[in-house]
């Protein structure tokens, strides 16, 4: 069964303090991991996706597979980071779609 | 093309009347999906398209839902005799055939059942 967890509901930090957004997953086979964001107001969209190994606005995500899980870390927060975090396991060869965690709310604190 | 677009934004029914909802996706994107959100969770995956066809139908949450594409475009999610357990988010996505994991998402669609 597929199965995301993310520990933490709400997470607040202070501005420039390092961020952990946490996600642990169980997917059968090797499945590809994502983080989506849902700024206040808007769109739910991608942030970033581990087989890219990109740094997105500051973001990054390792993909531990002998811990599983795929943490979002950020060494210095800002105020616009605050916002709803989804992590989100899937197949890349599309016929598997993601499913969700339930979110952590990240609140940034001036 | 602004995105994903989904109608209508609010819609507010009484216990048992039906309710569709309609999706309109990025024009060049074959993929359509589903999901249903409610208060504290993630987005919960009903069903997807791919062009006119549907993929996978069997997280439906009930045989009062259901869900078309018929000329691969827009697509449109009936809820039949719906029960106040159905007051949710749902929101449709899309992406392109290659699925590179990316989902455009629409603003959702709010039920609200009384």
């Amino acid at each position: 069964a597929q199965r995301v967890t993310q520990p933490e509901k709400l997470l607040s930090v202070f501005k420039g303090a390092p961020v952990e957004l946490k996600c642990n997953y169980s997917y059968s086979g090797s499945p590809e991991l994502f983080w989506y964001v849902q700024y206040s107001r808007q769109r739910l969209q991608l942030l970033l996706r581990h087989i890219s190994r990109e740094s997105i606005k500051g973001f990054t995500a390792d993909l531990n597979k002998g811990e599983t899980s795929f943490h979002l870390k950020k060494p210095f927060a800002q105020e616009e980071d605050s916002a709803m975090y989804y992590c989100a396991p899937g197949r890349n060869s599309g016929n598997t779609p993601l499913v969700f965690g339930k979110g952590t709310r990240l609140s940034v604190i001036a | 093309d602004t995105g994903v677009s989904q109608d209508p934004r609010h819609k507010i029914t009484k216990r048992g009347q039906n309710v569709t909802f309609r999706c309109d996706p990025i024009s060049e994107h074959n993929r359509l999906y589903w999901y249903r959100q409610t208060l504290g969770q993630g987005p919960e995956f009903l069903t997807y398209f791919q062009n006119e066809a549907q993929l996978e139908k069997s997280r439906l949450l009930s045989d009062r839902f259901s869900a078309e594409r018929p000329k691969g475009s827009f697509s449109t999610l009936e809820i039949q005799r719906t029960e106040q357990g159905d007051s949710a988010m749902y929101l449709c996505a899309s992406s392109p055939t290659e699925n590179t994991g990316e989902l455009f998402f629409g603003e959702g669609s709010r039920l609200t059942v009384l």
